[in-house]
């Protein structure tokens, strides 16, 4: 078990620009999560999958947002046209099958947008 | 609505001292899930403990103790004798409509253990 991997640990950009997030899930987790941190918050869902399938996406995850779990193993994370109010830690979780079950973290990724 | 409130923005205790953190939940549903994590510095949340709604028991792990009360819609979560490793920032979550798998955060208590 080596855990969620989640690359890069930072990225800063400037505003405008597309960046994306990678998150290698532990390998026999079928489910994904994303989650957004911002300063002094608790995480807040942004979306998750069962395998490939993208089975619930929060109203925090504007059309900006896309994210993807090509045949069900690592997923990504797309901003576009990125704001000043995309800058947080973005955190990846996965889980076995059955509902419920513990969800692991990463270690995220913090985007700081200039 | 699901609501998770942790009132206790940051704690300091010294070492050896016991805590509690405090943990309010609002739900609707009867089946729900409640957890805690804990986020040190590094920043990975770690999972420390997982109960569902139809378990009242109170739960031991070592240092930790975790009280669980329907009535009250608390989870509250103990440490025993306090150590500075223990510092910390510590999330209550909960998980509703079994089925959707998300968890809803408190804003989370931040735990300052001083030697």
């Amino acid at each position: 078990d080596t855990g969620v991997s989640q690359n890069p640990r930072h990225k800063i950009t400037k505003r405008g620009q597309n960046v994306t997030f990678r998150c290698d899930p532990i390998s026999e987790h079928n489910r994904l999560y994303w989650y957004r941190q911002t300063l002094g918050q608790g995480p807040e869902f942004l979306t998750y999958f069962q395998n490939e399938a993208q089975l619930e996406k929060s109203r925090l995850l504007s059309d900006r947002f896309s994210a993807e779990r090509p045949k069900g193993s690592f997923s990504t994370l797309e901003i576009q046209r990125t704001e000043q109010g995309d800058s947080a830690m973005y955190l990846c979780a996965s889980s076995e099958w059955d509902s419920a079950k513990p969800q692991h973290f990463g270690d995220g990724t913090r985007l700081s947008i200039l | 609505a699901q609501k998770v409130t942790q009132a206790q923005t940051e704690i300091s205790v010294v070492e050896k001292e016991d805590v509690t953190l405090d943990c309010v939940y609002e739900t609707r549903d009867t089946t729900y899930y409640l957890f805690w994590y804990k986020q040190p510095p590094s920043g990975e949340l770690v999972f420390l403990i997982r109960r569902n709604s139809f378990d009242e028991q109170n739960e031991i792990s070592g240092r930790y103790s975790w009280n669980f009360q329907k009535s009250t819609s608390s989870f509250n979560f103990t440490i025993t004798a306090s150590q500075v490793v223990d510092s910390a920032v510590y999330f209550c979550a909960l998980m509703g409509r079994v089925g959707t798998d998300k968890l809803i955060f408190g804003t989370g208590t931040r735990l300052q253990v001083f030697p």
